[in-house]
């Protein structure tokens, strides 16, 4: 299966920004998502899983929530910061657990 | 909270092996497959497999099925992923990443593997 992000977002600071993340094989529901937030030079680091759980650490302007509808993912950042400036990628598995990424979405802050 | 911390910097020849190390503190090491995802330059990232460490069972991913080996020591709570036949597109960022069945929540903070003669 695959998961498809937007290429990339841009958003002004304290705006909200929503970025999707649609999965074309198997349902959205059956299998945990999970958003990783990486910053330039840096390793990538959990921002939301389990669909819509906040590590500790992560502010609550984070959340995450699926759509059956839609087949999709969506991470939420609310109140933007320029620090919230990074690549995004949402994460999940298939029936063997084997793990499959989205493309990334590149948020820019403006 | 779990730590997981990786090997320094390597710098390959073509044909060559290399071996990337994870050793991981703060939680139950068998409890939670750890997997090795890696990222070439200005790429996304990519699962490369996973082992289970309390059952010692491994799955590849396709692309890396036959060079790649994933393996773990409990005595010391740390994972090895070794690569095989390196070429430059082998050049890349590896990744160890853990937690609960399917969920990248964990991260290492990285190994950058660079393959050049």
């Amino acid at each position: 299966f695959m998961l498809t992000q937007p290429h990339s977002v841009s958003e002004s600071p304290g705006k909200t920004v929503t970025i999707s993340c649609t999965r074309s094989g198997g349902s959205i529901a059956t299998y945990y998502v999970q958003w990783l937030q990486q910053r330039p030079g840096s390793s990538p680091t959990t921002v939301i899983y389990e669909d819509n759980q906040r590590p500790s650490g992560v502010p609550d302007r984070f959340s995450g929530s699926i759509d059956s509808s839609s087949n999709s993912a969506s991470l939420t950042i609310s109140g933007l910061k320029t620090e919230d400036e990074a690549d995004y990628f949402c994460q999940s598995y298939d029936s063997n657990n084997d793990w499959v990424f989205g493309g990334g979405t590149k948020l820019t802050v403006l | 909270q779990v730590q997981l911390v990786q090997s320094g910097a390597e710098m390959k020849k073509p044909g060559s092996s290399v071996r990337v190390s994870c050793k991981a503190s703060g939680g139950t090491f068998n409890s939670n497959p750890m997997s090795w995802v890696r990222q070439a330059p200005g790429q996304g990232l990519e699962w490369m497999g996973k082992i289970v460490p309390i059952f010692g069972t491994t799955n590849y991913a396709q692309k890396f099925q036959g060079r790649v080996t994933i393996t773990t020591d409990e005595s010391t709570t740390t994972a090895y992923m070794e690569v095989s036949s390196l070429t430059s597109e082998d050049t890349a960022i590896y990744y160890c990443a853990s937690g609960p069945v399917g969920v990248a929540k964990y991260w290492g903070q990285g190994t950058l593997v660079t393959v050049s003669s």
